[in-house]
């Protein structure tokens, strides 16, 4: 079963803004990450956070986790057509083996 | 470094039939994790392997099962091939044996059951 959910399931922005994607979780856990997928292909690691860290930047990419509210939000500034891509939340357990991913968010950016 | 290998990279079966899947995980890493990926459940977790031995498993049949070899190549079996498993199956390898330092995905196998 899947951890959480992810807000909105689609979005679709002009290059140049910046997407937010948000994502919930349901249970404690280790750190959380975002990994974006092109197309039905592999999926790509993005960013790390961990449990006790706040907030987190990468390059164009900034990352919140609130583990009060069990949620994280990412933040893509400046888009770029070529960050049309699945972008999911994955958590991490305290076992810290498996991944749990929410359901995804579907970002479209026109050029 | 060459990443996360996974083979073949599309697959045709027929139901009944079975199917292994082939993984070879980043050199050095140790741990492998494979994942489901369909319309209409998302991503979900199926096993996890760590020098050999299994460590986790997700909530799936036991038609579909794994090993690890000692060279870490990690290999997914299913048995008894239903329409249902038509899906995209992801292999994942980390360093470590917990998730703290992110996972490289391979680019999957897809898997057509008709």
């Amino acid at each position: 079963s899947q951890q959480g959910e992810e807000d909105p399931q689609a979005l679709s922005i002009q290059e140049g803004e910046n997407a937010t994607m948000n994502c919930s979780y349901k249970t404690s856990i280790n750190n959380l990450q975002w990994y974006r997928q092109n197309s039905g292909r592999g999926l790509v690691h993005l960013i790390l956070i961990r449990s006790n860290e706040r907030e987190k930047h990468s390059g164009r990419l900034r990352v919140t986790l609130d583990t009060s509210k069990k949620s994280s939000s990412l933040l893509i500034t400046a888009s770029r057509a070529a960050d049309t891509a699945s972008y999911f939340c994955a958590t991490v357990n305290n076992a810290g083996n498996m991944l749990t991913f929410g359901g995804g968010t579907r970002l479209m950016v026109k050029p | 470094k060459a990443g996360v290998t996974q083979t073949p990279r599309y697959l045709i079966k027929t139901r009944g039939q079975q199917v292994t899947l082939s993984c070879s995980p980043i050199s050095g890493h140790r741990s492998v994790s494979w994942y489901q990926q369909t319309p209409g459940q998302g991503l979900q977790f199926l096993f996890e392997y760590f020098s050999e031995t299994q460590r986790n498993k997700g909530n799936f049949p036991g038609r579909f099962s794994g090993r690890q070899f000692s060279n870490s190549r990690s290999e997914m079996n299913v048995s008894t091939l239903e329409l249902g498993d038509s899906a995209l199956y992801l292999c994942a390898s980390s360093v470590g044996s917990t998730g703290s330092y992110g996972y490289t995905f391979g680019s999957g196998t897809r898997l057509t059951v008709v």
